[in-house]
């Protein structure tokens, strides 16, 4: 069975600074792999998502991210954060069995931007 | 388009009593999911659905029962609350890719439920 884990529950970080969240899963199969954020008493929209082709991909809102399968890693980063940026971010992976592709999240990161 | 649409927005319950949470799409999705919201845990796969008729389990499906006679409904039955349920329920569909996996997944609004 497949599982996420996001190995930082909150990073703080100054405005305009680079950032990187961390995410890695366990699957014995391909998987897809994706980025989801909820801003505060909202729910959840996607920021973006790897399916297959190249490993670096590019989100909304300048998020970026790269699958490594070697490392099983699908780390999300962002060169220079907003204030607008805070807001809870979810890895989640989906993965190819004959069972249906159930899709489980990471525990979440808190991204906490100041000025 | 609706969307996802979920209702209600928030309840109230006491411990042993049942209740629906509704949910609905308008996008002919086949997958069709329930998670649970809860502080530091993320979000947990109650029970999810690849099309009418079919169901499966999730994380933690225990206290919950789904049905799926239609594409567009997929309510969600709390046979006998119990306080450990108080949680925020979304719900999701998506379409299923080739690979029968799931694509991008679109989220309701959230149900906030309290049980006393």
């Amino acid at each position: 069975a497949q599982s996420v884990t996001q190995l930082d529950s909150q990073v703080p970080v100054f405005e305009e600074a680079p950032v990187e969240l961390r995410c890695n899963y366990s699957s014995s199969v391909s998987v897809y792999l994706f980025w989801y954020v909820q801003y505060p008493n909202q729910g959840l929209q996607l920021l973006l998502k790897y399916l297959s082709g190249s490993t670096l991909v590019k989100g909304i809102n300048g998020f970026e991210a790269e699958f490594n399968k070697s490392q099983t890693s699908f780390h999300l980063r962002k060169p220079s954060v907003h204030i607008s940026d805070t807001a809870e971010y979810f890895c989640a992976v989906s993965d190819f069995d004959n069972q249906g592709g159930k899709l489980i999240f990471g525990q979440g990161t808190e991204l906490s931007v100041k000025p | 388009n609706a969307g996802v649409t979920q209702t209600p927005k928030f309840q109230v319950l006491k411990t042993g009593q049942s209740m629906t949470l509704q949910c609905a799409q308008d996008m002919n999705h086949e997958y069709m999911s329930w998670y649970r919201q809860d502080p530091g845990m993320g979000l947990r796969l109650i029970h999810y659905s690849v099309g009418a008729g079919i169901t499966d389990q999730g994380e933690v499906p225990n206290g919950y029962n789904v049905s799926r006679s239609t594409t567009e409904d997929f309510p969600l039955r709390l046979l006998s609350a119990a306080p450990s349920q108080t949680s925020v329920y979304f719900c999701a569909s998506s379409r299923l890719t080739a690979g029968w996996s799931t694509d991008t997944q679109y989220f309701g609004p959230g149900t906030r439920l309290t049980v006393l």
